[in-house]
Protein backbone atom coordinates (compact mmCIF):
# COMPACT_ATOMS: atom_id res chain seq x y z
CA UNK A 1 0.00 0.00 0.00
CA UNK A 2 1.03 3.56 -0.36
CA UNK A 3 3.43 5.39 1.91
CA UNK A 4 0.76 8.40 2.09
CA UNK A 5 -2.69 8.46 2.51
CA UNK A 6 -4.65 11.92 2.02
CA UNK A 7 -7.61 13.23 2.51
CA UNK A 8 -9.68 14.98 1.79
CA UNK A 9 -9.72 13.41 -1.73
CA UNK A 10 -11.42 16.18 -3.01
CA UNK A 11 -11.89 19.75 -1.96
CA UNK A 12 -14.34 22.30 -3.34
CA UNK A 13 -13.96 25.97 -1.31
CA UNK A 14 -14.47 29.55 -2.10
CA UNK A 15 -12.12 32.10 -3.59
CA UNK A 16 -10.41 33.75 -0.31
CA UNK A 17 -10.94 30.34 2.34
CA UNK A 18 -8.53 28.70 3.43
CA UNK A 19 -7.81 25.23 2.44
CA UNK A 20 -6.44 22.59 4.35
CA UNK A 21 -5.35 18.86 2.87
CA UNK A 22 -3.86 16.03 5.02
CA UNK A 23 -1.16 13.47 4.84
CA UNK A 24 -0.96 10.10 6.73
CA UNK A 25 2.35 7.91 6.59
CA UNK A 26 3.51 4.61 7.42
CA UNK A 27 6.95 4.04 8.28
CA UNK A 28 10.32 6.80 9.33
CA UNK A 29 11.52 9.24 7.16
CA UNK A 30 14.06 11.55 5.84
CA UNK A 31 11.80 14.67 4.88
CA UNK A 32 7.96 15.27 3.76
CA UNK A 33 7.19 17.12 0.33
CA UNK A 34 4.36 18.95 -1.09
CA UNK A 35 3.71 18.93 -4.85
CA UNK A 36 1.29 20.86 -7.07
CA UNK A 37 -0.12 19.13 -10.31
CA UNK A 38 -2.23 21.25 -12.73
CA UNK A 39 -4.08 19.35 -15.10
CA UNK A 40 -2.23 17.06 -17.46
CA UNK A 41 0.68 18.49 -16.30
CA UNK A 42 3.94 17.72 -14.49
CA UNK A 43 4.05 17.93 -11.00
CA UNK A 44 5.76 20.97 -9.46
CA UNK A 45 7.80 21.20 -5.42
CA UNK A 46 5.90 23.65 -3.29
CA UNK A 47 7.44 22.61 0.28
CA UNK A 48 9.84 20.31 2.21
CA UNK A 49 10.23 19.91 5.92
CA UNK A 50 12.76 17.96 7.52
CA UNK A 51 11.93 15.20 10.16
CA UNK A 52 13.32 17.35 12.48
CA UNK A 53 11.00 20.61 11.79
CA UNK A 54 7.59 20.83 12.90
CA UNK A 55 6.33 23.42 11.24
CA UNK A 56 7.03 25.53 7.94
CA UNK A 57 5.90 28.58 6.39
CA UNK A 58 6.46 29.74 2.73
CA UNK A 59 4.00 32.13 1.21
CA UNK A 60 0.47 31.77 1.88
CA UNK A 61 1.28 27.78 2.41
CA UNK A 62 1.82 26.47 5.69
CA UNK A 63 2.98 23.39 6.41
CA UNK A 64 3.21 21.24 9.24
CA UNK A 65 4.49 17.74 10.41
CA UNK A 66 3.54 15.13 13.44
CA UNK A 67 6.42 12.41 13.18
CA UNK A 68 4.96 11.03 16.43
CA UNK A 69 1.10 10.95 14.75
CA UNK A 70 2.89 10.12 11.51
CA UNK A 71 0.94 12.95 9.76
CA UNK A 72 1.46 16.03 8.14
CA UNK A 73 -0.85 18.88 6.95
CA UNK A 74 -0.83 21.65 4.30
CA UNK A 75 -2.87 24.73 4.65
CA UNK A 76 -3.23 27.20 1.59
CA UNK A 77 -4.47 30.79 2.94
CA UNK A 78 -6.53 33.05 0.70
CA UNK A 79 -7.15 30.56 -2.00
CA UNK A 80 -7.30 31.77 -5.27
CA UNK A 81 -8.86 30.31 -8.47
CA UNK A 82 -5.26 29.79 -9.78
CA UNK A 83 -4.57 27.22 -6.53
CA UNK A 84 -7.12 24.87 -7.98
CA UNK A 85 -4.65 21.70 -9.31
CA UNK A 86 -4.12 18.24 -7.50
CA UNK A 87 -1.93 18.45 -4.69
CA UNK A 88 0.13 15.10 -3.43
CA UNK A 89 2.46 15.10 -0.24
CA UNK A 90 5.62 12.83 -0.94
CA UNK A 91 8.02 11.00 1.54
CA UNK A 92 11.29 9.84 1.20
CA UNK A 93 12.71 7.01 2.98
CA UNK A 94 15.92 7.46 5.06
CA UNK A 95 17.88 5.93 2.28
CA UNK A 96 17.12 9.37 0.15
CA UNK A 97 16.34 7.64 -2.91
CA UNK A 98 12.75 5.96 -3.05
CA UNK A 99 10.11 8.94 -2.67
CA UNK A 100 6.34 7.47 -2.63
CA UNK A 101 3.70 9.69 -3.34
CA UNK A 102 0.07 9.75 -1.58
CA UNK A 103 -2.77 9.30 -3.78
CA UNK A 104 -3.74 13.34 -3.86
CA UNK A 105 -6.13 16.05 -2.65
CA UNK A 106 -8.10 17.58 -6.26
CA UNK A 107 -8.97 21.36 -4.66
CA UNK A 108 -11.42 23.49 -6.94
CA UNK A 109 -11.45 26.81 -5.73
CA UNK A 110 -14.39 28.16 -7.46
CA UNK A 111 -14.02 32.50 -8.49
CA UNK B 1 14.80 28.08 -19.64
CA UNK B 2 13.19 25.12 -19.89
CA UNK B 3 14.91 22.87 -17.02
CA UNK B 4 13.12 18.99 -17.67
CA UNK B 5 11.79 18.59 -20.83
CA UNK B 6 10.16 15.57 -22.41
CA UNK B 7 9.20 14.49 -25.61
CA UNK B 8 6.88 13.88 -27.25
CA UNK B 9 4.53 15.47 -24.95
CA UNK B 10 1.75 13.25 -26.43
CA UNK B 11 2.19 9.46 -28.24
CA UNK B 12 0.36 7.25 -29.76
CA UNK B 13 1.70 3.53 -30.61
CA UNK B 14 -0.21 0.37 -31.42
CA UNK B 15 -0.36 -2.42 -29.34
CA UNK B 16 2.52 -4.42 -29.05
CA UNK B 17 4.85 -1.83 -31.13
CA UNK B 18 7.90 -0.88 -28.98
CA UNK B 19 8.10 2.74 -28.05
CA UNK B 20 10.50 5.06 -26.62
CA UNK B 21 9.79 8.48 -24.69
CA UNK B 22 12.84 10.62 -23.70
CA UNK B 23 13.59 13.10 -20.79
CA UNK B 24 16.39 15.56 -21.06
CA UNK B 25 17.73 18.18 -18.27
CA UNK B 26 19.75 20.86 -18.00
CA UNK B 27 20.05 21.16 -13.89
CA UNK B 28 23.23 18.90 -14.42
CA UNK B 29 21.56 16.72 -11.36
CA UNK B 30 22.78 13.32 -10.64
CA UNK B 31 19.64 11.57 -10.02
CA UNK B 32 16.84 10.77 -12.83
CA UNK B 33 13.55 9.16 -12.22
CA UNK B 34 10.83 7.88 -14.52
CA UNK B 35 6.87 7.81 -12.80
CA UNK B 36 3.65 6.24 -14.27
CA UNK B 37 0.74 7.88 -13.67
CA UNK B 38 -2.89 6.54 -14.30
CA UNK B 39 -5.65 9.15 -14.29
CA UNK B 40 -6.41 10.24 -11.19
CA UNK B 41 -3.55 8.05 -8.93
CA UNK B 42 -0.31 9.09 -7.32
CA UNK B 43 2.79 8.82 -9.57
CA UNK B 44 4.16 5.34 -9.55
CA UNK B 45 8.29 5.25 -9.35
CA UNK B 46 9.23 2.54 -12.10
CA UNK B 47 13.34 3.24 -11.51
CA UNK B 48 15.51 5.64 -11.02
CA UNK B 49 19.29 5.97 -11.89
CA UNK B 50 21.74 7.83 -9.56
CA UNK B 51 24.75 8.58 -12.15
CA UNK B 52 24.68 5.84 -14.24
CA UNK B 53 23.50 3.42 -11.48
CA UNK B 54 20.54 2.27 -12.47
CA UNK B 55 17.95 1.13 -9.86
CA UNK B 56 14.68 -1.16 -10.51
CA UNK B 57 11.70 -1.17 -8.52
CA UNK B 58 10.81 -4.83 -7.59
CA UNK B 59 7.10 -4.59 -8.98
CA UNK B 60 7.84 -2.52 -12.45
CA UNK B 61 7.71 -4.98 -15.20
CA UNK B 62 9.88 -6.74 -17.18
CA UNK B 63 8.09 -4.64 -19.91
CA UNK B 64 9.74 -1.41 -19.19
CA UNK B 65 13.44 -0.52 -19.50
CA UNK B 66 15.70 2.63 -19.22
CA UNK B 67 18.87 4.07 -20.82
CA UNK B 68 21.03 7.12 -19.52
CA UNK B 69 23.64 7.49 -22.05
CA UNK B 70 24.68 10.73 -20.40
CA UNK B 71 23.82 12.94 -18.03
CA UNK B 72 21.67 15.09 -19.95
CA UNK B 73 19.15 12.29 -20.88
CA UNK B 74 17.63 9.43 -19.83
CA UNK B 75 15.14 7.15 -22.12
CA UNK B 76 12.01 5.22 -21.23
CA UNK B 77 11.67 2.22 -23.66
CA UNK B 78 8.57 -0.12 -23.49
CA UNK B 79 9.11 -3.01 -25.42
CA UNK B 80 5.73 -4.71 -26.30
CA UNK B 81 3.12 -1.74 -25.00
CA UNK B 82 -0.39 -3.26 -23.56
CA UNK B 83 -3.73 -1.21 -22.62
CA UNK B 84 -2.56 -0.87 -19.32
CA UNK B 85 0.10 0.90 -20.38
CA UNK B 86 -1.64 3.73 -21.25
CA UNK B 87 -0.70 6.79 -19.16
CA UNK B 88 1.23 10.02 -18.27
CA UNK B 89 4.55 8.94 -17.78
CA UNK B 90 6.61 11.90 -15.86
CA UNK B 91 10.47 12.43 -15.62
CA UNK B 92 11.83 13.78 -12.76
CA UNK B 93 15.72 14.96 -11.37
CA UNK B 94 17.48 15.96 -8.27
CA UNK B 95 20.66 16.81 -7.15
CA UNK B 96 21.15 13.98 -4.59
CA UNK B 97 18.04 11.51 -3.74
CA UNK B 98 14.72 12.18 -1.91
CA UNK B 99 16.67 14.42 0.36
CA UNK B 100 15.93 17.57 -2.05
CA UNK B 101 13.44 17.91 -4.00
CA UNK B 102 12.57 16.91 -7.20
CA UNK B 103 12.13 18.44 -10.33
CA UNK B 104 9.25 17.47 -13.18
CA UNK B 105 9.01 17.73 -16.85
CA UNK B 106 5.71 18.09 -18.00
CA UNK B 107 5.27 14.62 -18.89
CA UNK B 108 4.44 12.29 -21.95
CA UNK B 109 0.89 11.04 -22.44
CA UNK B 110 1.10 7.46 -23.93
CA UNK B 111 -2.19 5.79 -25.76
CA UNK B 112 -2.26 2.61 -26.73
CA UNK B 113 -4.37 1.48 -29.76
Amino acid sequence: SQQGEEDPQALSIQEGENATMNCSYKTSINNLQWYRQNSGRGLVHLILIRSNEREKHSGRLRVTLDTSKKSSSLLITASRAADTASYFCATADTGGFKTIFGAGTRLFVKA
Amino acid sequence: DAMVIQNPRYQVTQFGKPVTLSCSQTLNHNVMYWYQQKSSQAPKLLFHYYDKDFNNEADTPDNFQSRRPNTSFCFLDIRSPGLGDAAMYLCATSRVGGINEQYFGPGTRLTVT
